[in-house]
């Protein structure tokens, strides 16, 4: 049982846009920053998003994040099927003092 | 460019301890990271186990901190897990990776860099 709540999977077409949903709560999401992770099949992590909406210079502006209140989202326009992957929230939860993560949600790009 | 290298015994038998040990080069553990520990049981999703910060102040997820112990080696740039006491549930990939923290209240962390993970079974 993860401390954020994400979708299992999300699926769409290639060039389409999607939006991964990330619930938390005021111990977590709510008072401190979000990030996103990509998992690419039998890889590790990659971190995509940091400070709810910032990106690595290496990650395209394809994807994108933003928070409101306890939850966040990832948005990816332009998908390709390069993006199939599982993705992942965290963020610090200062009830546990430590890292969160969602459970993760699985991009299926048909 | 930073890169963690984990390594460590694949197969630990029940009742005993996972030992691995995470390799750190290009960036010093002298730096503004903490260095953690997270893993990933098979088809699920990402734990933190624990972080250690180079004055050697550690920090533990309350469900493992019982059985686990977060170690730093500075002359070799490296730094090591220990978990006692394993079952079939600490089966998991086991990754390294660098934690930044923007205070001493994280209210803004991310982990930057991942090692490419090694797989722990525990098993008779």
């Amino acid at each position: 049982q993860s401390v954020l709540t994400q979708p299992p999977s999300v699926s769409a077409a290639p060039g389409q846009r999607i939006r991964i949903s990330c619930s938390g709560s005021s111990s977590n999401i709510g008072n401190n920053y979000v990030s996103w992770y990509q998992q690419v099949p039998g890889t590790a992590p990659k971190l995509l998003i940091y400070d709810n909406d910032r990106r690595p210079s290496r990650i395209p502006d394809r994807f994108s994040g933003s928070k409101s209140g306890t939850s966040a989202t990832l948005g990816i326009t332009g998908l390709q099927t390069g993006d199939e992957a599982d993705y992942y929230c965290g963020t610090w939860d200062n009830s546990l003092s430590g890292p969160v993560f969602g459970g993760g949600t699985k991009l299926t790009v048909l | 460019q930073v890169q963690l290298q984990e390594s460590g015994p694949g197969l630990v038998k029940p009742s005993e301890t996972l030992s691995l040990t995470c390799a750190v080069s290009g960036f010093s553990l002298n730096s503004v990271y903490y260095w953690g520990w997270i893993r990933q049981p098979p088809g699920k999703g990402l734990e933190w186990i624990g972080n250690i910060y180079h004055t050697g102040s550690t920090y533990y997820n309350p469900s493992l901190k019982s059985r686990v112990t977060i170690s730093l080696d500075t002359s070799k740039n490296q730094f090591s897990l220990r978990l006692s006491s394993v079952t079939a549930a600490d089966t998991a990939m086991y990754y390294c990776a660098s934690l930044y923290c923007s205070s001493t209240s994280c209210y803004s962390m991310r982990f930057d860099y991942w090692g490419q993970g090694t797989l722990v079974s525990v098993s008779s």
